[in-house]
């Protein structure tokens, strides 16, 4: 298994142009997450998602929009970037059941460094 | 919401002394409270977790303790070694319940001294 595969590593944009955060996963997972980290800040979430169709607000959702067609992907869209947006993304992903709480461990993918000029 | 609260933000110690990272959440209803590491550059991982119907877990040389009245739960690292500087988070949620995610702390940067 590949795990948690994000894509790109690294992207630079400028000011109010629009990009996708691309997160795929192959562990069948059901509950994918999007992530922010900044200096200082810790992790913080932005969307989550407990199955294909179902998506949630986390903590810092503003400007931000996720979709889940599928149970591998969970893409992560920036509408018109901002430097406020400048950090590193982790998407993670996990098992959930909805009978018991088991297996709540978190697989990171390796991030993407953004930059917004 | 859940609020983490992550002490100390630096935490320097001489190679074979012991750490301790202490964090505070706001949430009684929180019964799941994970530790990540993460080294330099890399992804987040999950070094140990404890659950609220249990005080205290050990693996090795790490160990967890859980203070539900207090609202507190600590991580201990023994003997400590050059491979464990890296940024430690702690986190705390309530899990299997209709709301998901966890809520970090801001993480802790060890640094193991030679």
């Amino acid at each position: 298994n590949a795990g948690v595969t994000q894509t790109p590593k690294f992207q630079v944009l400028k000011t109010g142009q629009s990009m996708t955060l691309q997160c795929a996963q192959d562990m069948n997972h059901e509950y994918m997450s999007w992530y922010r980290q900044d200096p200082g800040m810790g992790l913080r979430l932005i969307h989550y998602s407990v199955g294909a169709g179902i998506t949630d607000q986390g903590e810092v959702p503003n400007g931000y929009n996720v979709s889940r067609s599928t149970t591998e992907d969970f893409p992560l869209r920036l509408l018109s970037a901002a430097p406020s947006q400048t950090s590193v993304y982790f998407c993670a992903s996990r098992i959930r059941s909805y009978r018991t709480a088991t297996n709540e461990k978190l697989f990171f993918g390796s991030g993407t460094q953004l930059s917004v000029l | 919401g859940e609020n983490v609260e992550q002490h100390p933000s630096t935490l320097s110690v001489q190679e074979g002394d012991s750490a301790v990272i202490k964090c505070t959440y706001s949430d009684s209803a929180s019964n799941y409270f994970p530790w990540y590491k993460q080294e330099l550059g890399k992804r987040p991982q999950l070094i140990i977790d404890i659950r609220s119907n249990v005080g205290e877990k050990k693996d090795q040389r790490i160990a967890v303790t859980l203070n539900k009245t207090a609202k507190h739960f600590s991580l201990h690292i023994t003997e400590t070694q050059p491979e464990d500087s890296a940024v430690y988070f702690c986190a705390a949620t309530y899990s299997g319940g209709g709301a998901d995610g966890l809520t970090f702390g801001k993480g802790t940067h060890l640094i193991i001294q030679p």
